[in-house]
Parts: structure tokens; sequence; C-alpha cells
């Protein structure tokens, strides 16, 4: 799978939109690009994913570039509930997930 | 629809010693995973199961064992606890793209 590259931390404002970058530069065209949550020690959990193109549902909304070398996860309205790390992650059809650091979000009020 | 449950929640174990961690999950998905999580780290894959009677090494397998005898449960086999075990144990099951995590099992060897 391909390798990714996320900030170790970021802080957003409660009520504002949160925008966490994702760079998987060695991504290839049948991977697919996955994010995940962690709050607190609980499991992680499912937010979206995508191939190609732009996706959203009713937890946010996922864009990818052109050329799929990046991608960002936005939370629209962040609240404090949404403090967690937060892991982008590149897979391909062996459905084995693997996580890095990911990124630190602290919702501040 | 209880997801994925794993027991138990916590334990602490003496070097040596053995135990089983439990998983099960009642989406009636194929897949199945093991990881491990360190503190401050993200998660290693310990073991995965593609389906009953299928298991197959992770990133992390060394001091494990698994089977999958249902579709339903896939326990994890500690048999000579170590210090270096001690972690966080988080089982998961997917149908295909999306995981179901468990809560975690909070082990300690000492």
């Amino acid at each position: 799978d391909a390798k990714t590259t996320q900030p170790p931390s970021m802080d957003c404002a409660e009520g504002r939109a949160a925008n966490l970058p994702c760079n998987h530069s060695t991504i290839s065209g049948n991977e697919y690009v996955y994010w995940y949550r962690q709050i607190h020690s609980q499991g992680p959990q499912y937010i979206i994913h995508g191939l190609k193109n732009n996706e959203t549902n009713e937890m946010a909304s996922l864009i990818i570039t052109e050329d799929r070398k990046s991608s960002t996860l936005i939370l629209p309205h962040a609240t404090l509930r949404d403090t967690a790390v937060y892991y982008c992650i590149v897979r391909d059809d062996d459905y084995k997930l693997s996580f890095g650091a990911g990124t630190t979000v602290t919702v501040r009020a | 629809n209880a997801g994925v449950t794993q027991t138990p929640k916590f334990r602490i174990l003496k070097i040596g010693q053995s135990m089983t961690l439990q998983c099960t999950q009642d989406m009636n998905h194929n897949y199945m995973y093991w990881y491990r999580q360190d503190p401050g780290m993200g998660l290693k894959l310990i073991y995965y199961s593609v389906g009953a009677g299928i298991t197959d090494k992770g990133e992390v397998p060394n001091g494990y064992n698994v089977s999958r005898s249902t579709t339903e449960d896939f326990p994890l086999r500690l048999e000579l606890a170590a210090p270096s075990q001690t972690s966080v144990y988080f089982c998961a099951s997917s149908l295909s793209r999306d995981y179901t995590f468990g809560s975690g099992t909070r082990l300690t060897v000492v």
C-alpha cells in the first residue's frame, strides 16, 4: 500500500470547518483513500473513503486532487466531540488497513 | 445488532501466562482482523482472516496465534505473555470497504 503523510497535529475552532490534509504521492490507480478517526482510547471509526471523485456523507467531505497525490478531509462544522486522531489510509483490494500516526485534531471552544 | 464485541475489556497477566482474547461479530462479515496499539502509536496488524478456516499473518504476528472456526468468532491467543505484549488490542470486521472496530482489550503484562 502507498504511504501517507499527515501533519502530526492541528487545532480548530468550534463551529469552523476543519481541513485535514494528506499526501499520498505514490498512490496507484486501484488504491482507495480512506479516513478513520479514533476518539480517546476507543476503536477507530470509519469516516469516508474515495477513489477519484470527491465524496460527501453525513460526517465529512473528501476532496481528492485530480492527480490523486493528495486529499483533504473536511469536517464542515467542527464540534468539541470531533477532537480525535484522524488517520488517512491508502488501500488496495487486499482488505488490509495500515495505520500511521495520524493527525491529532483538537477542537477548541 | 451488537457489532464487534471484545472480551475482556481489561486484563493483567503475569509473564509466561497465557490467555485468549475473544472477538465476536454479528454482522456476517467475512473479514476479521486483530490489531494492537501501543501508547501514542498507530495500530499494527497482528493477524487477519478472509473467512472461516482461513487466517494469515499481519505485520506483527510473533507471540500470537489465531483461529477462525466460524464466521462470527476470531479469538487471539497469547501463549507465553511477555512485557512487550502490553498494549491495547482491537478486533475489527469488514464486509468489503469499511471496518467496524470493537472497543478494545487493554492488556498489561507484569
